[in-house]
């Protein structure tokens, strides 16, 4: 298995462009979210998903959009991006909500000019 | 707001014990103790959780005080490959919406 893969690795935009960071995972898990990190922060969830066609916001929603077409993949969608949302993006799974450990996908930095 | 709070770094001598502490003072009947950690910017790794009672696994050991307000991971032999951001986080049951505060950054020097 694969597990949690997220693309791109980096990506440089400038403001008001708009982008989706890709995440995709092989472990057949009903659940997945986003996340975002600010240097020397912890995560904060951006949105989750409990199964196909099933989204909600998480701590810090605005400025992203997602969707759940398929089990496998839980793309983000920045809009219109802004420097505030220059970050870390980590991509996470699990069997379901109140599994015990999630799986977390490498990571995408961010960088909105 | 983050509902534990923890140092900011740590060191420990490689080979020996890491014991990292975590306090959670407002933890209410329901919520678990978890540890992640991050290893240089990579996403951050389970590594055990807990409720009440003492847990050991392959990785770590998770000792809760008896009025759960506190607890500690260990890290029994510690490696350089250990040196990270340790989370500890305190959950709900059925819900994944996990805080993350800064975490204790420990670093294992030879």
């Amino acid at each position: 298995n694969a597990g949690v893969t997220q693309t791109p690795k980096f990506q440089v935009l400038k403001t008001g462009q708009s982008m989706t960071l890709q995440c995709a995972q092989d472990m057949n898990h009903e659940y997945m979210s986003w996340y975002r990190q600010d240097p020397g922060m912890g995560l904060r969830l951006i949105h989750y998903s409990v199964g196909a066609g099933i989204t909600d916001q998480g701590e810090v929603p605005n400025g992203y959009n997602v969707s759940r077409s398929t089990t496998e993949d839980f793309p983000l969608r920045l809009l219109s991006a802004a420097p505030s949302q220059t970050s870390v993006y980590f991509c996470a799974s699990s069997y379901w909500q109140g599994e015990n450990e999630q799986f977390f996908g490498p990571g995408t930095r961010l960088t909105v000019l | 707001d983050a509902k534990t709070t923890q140092p900011p770094s740590m060191d420990c001598a490689e080979g020996r014990a890491a014991n990292l502490p975590c306090n959670h003072s407002t933890i209410s009947g329901n919520e678990y103790v978890y540890w992640y950690r991050q290893i240089h910017s990579q996403g951050p790794q389970y590594i055990i959780h807990g409720l009440k009672n003492n847990e050991t696994n392959e990785m770590a050991s998770l000792i809760i005080t008896e009025d759960r307000k506190s607890s500690t991971l260990i890290l029994p032999h510690a490696t350089l490959r250990d040196t990270a951001v340790y989370y500890c986080i305190v959950r709900v049951d059925n819900n994944n919406d996990m805080r993350f505060g800064a975490g204790t950054r420990l670093t294992v020097k030879p």
